[in-house]
């Protein structure tokens, strides 16, 4: 199966550019996988399913600040015009052969 | 516009059994590009896949908690239901149901979430 691992935190300046990654356990660098936001005290929300080429499909109502890009295992989040909501846990998702496996969640901090 | 409905006790005593179950309104259970599943957040950590289902009653399961979990489904009702054995307190979190799909051209949704403390 395979493992997803994100950094535990990130930070970056209101109105600055971020870039969270997610990297793939070897063996399942093509795998697509799925970008999720979780504000403090709310349910996740859908993002974008983002594939090793780099093409991705964000989910209805993501603002266009939100892009996504690939770099063999890592899958990248890039979040443009750091907003104050944007303060968030942000989580990868991916599965395989009908199981599905969370990374540990990178927690953006917006200074 | 689709929604997500966790119900269910939101206090289980240790031993017992946990349900919940989601209610999906605004699109069908019975879709062939969806699964549902259950995913789970105790306090102040991550998130964990518990199971998914597919419409026709296929079930997938954590291998970590596949000897507890039970996931069925009631399409006349466009319903998913979640059960889990012998609870002990490491079962404590917010429980969420969601849709998930293996599709790059399909979105995920998610439930809101509910609390479920075990306890006696």
């Amino acid at each position: 199966q395979p493992v997803l691992t994100q950094s535990s935190s990130a930070s970056a300046s209101l109105g600055s550019s971020v870039k969270l990654t997610c990297t793939l356990s070897s063996g399942h660098s093509s795998y697509i996988i799925a970008w999720h936001q979780q504000q403090p005290g709310k349910a996740p929300r859908y993002l974008m399913k983002l594939e090793g080429s780099g093409s991705y499909n964000k989910g209805s109502g993501v603002p266009d600040r939100f892009s996504g890009s690939s770099s063999g295992a890592d899958r990248y989040l890039t979040i443009s015009n750091l907003q104050s909501e944007d303060e968030a846990d942000y989580y990868c998702e991916t599965w395989d052969s009908n199981t599905w496996v969370f990374g540990g969640g990178t927690k953006l901090t917006v200074l | 516009q689709l929604q997500l409905q966790e119900s269910g006790p939101g206090l289980v005593k240790p031993s017992e059994t946990l349900s919940l179950t989601c209610t999906v309104s605004g699109g069908s259970i019975s879709s062939s590009s969806y699964y549902w599943g259950w995913i789970r957040q105790p306090p102040g950590k991550g998130l964990e896949w518990i199971g998914s289902i597919y419409y026709s009653g296929s079930t997938y399961y954590n291998p970590s908690l596949k000897s507890r979990v039970t996931i069925s489904v009631d399409t006349s009702k466009n319903q998913f239901s979640l059960k889990l054995s012998s609870v002990t307190a490491a079962d404590t979190a917010v429980y969420y149901c969601a849709r998930l799909t293996i599709s790059p051209y399909s979105s995920s949704f998610w439930g809101q979430g509910t609390l479920v403390t075990v306890s006696s």
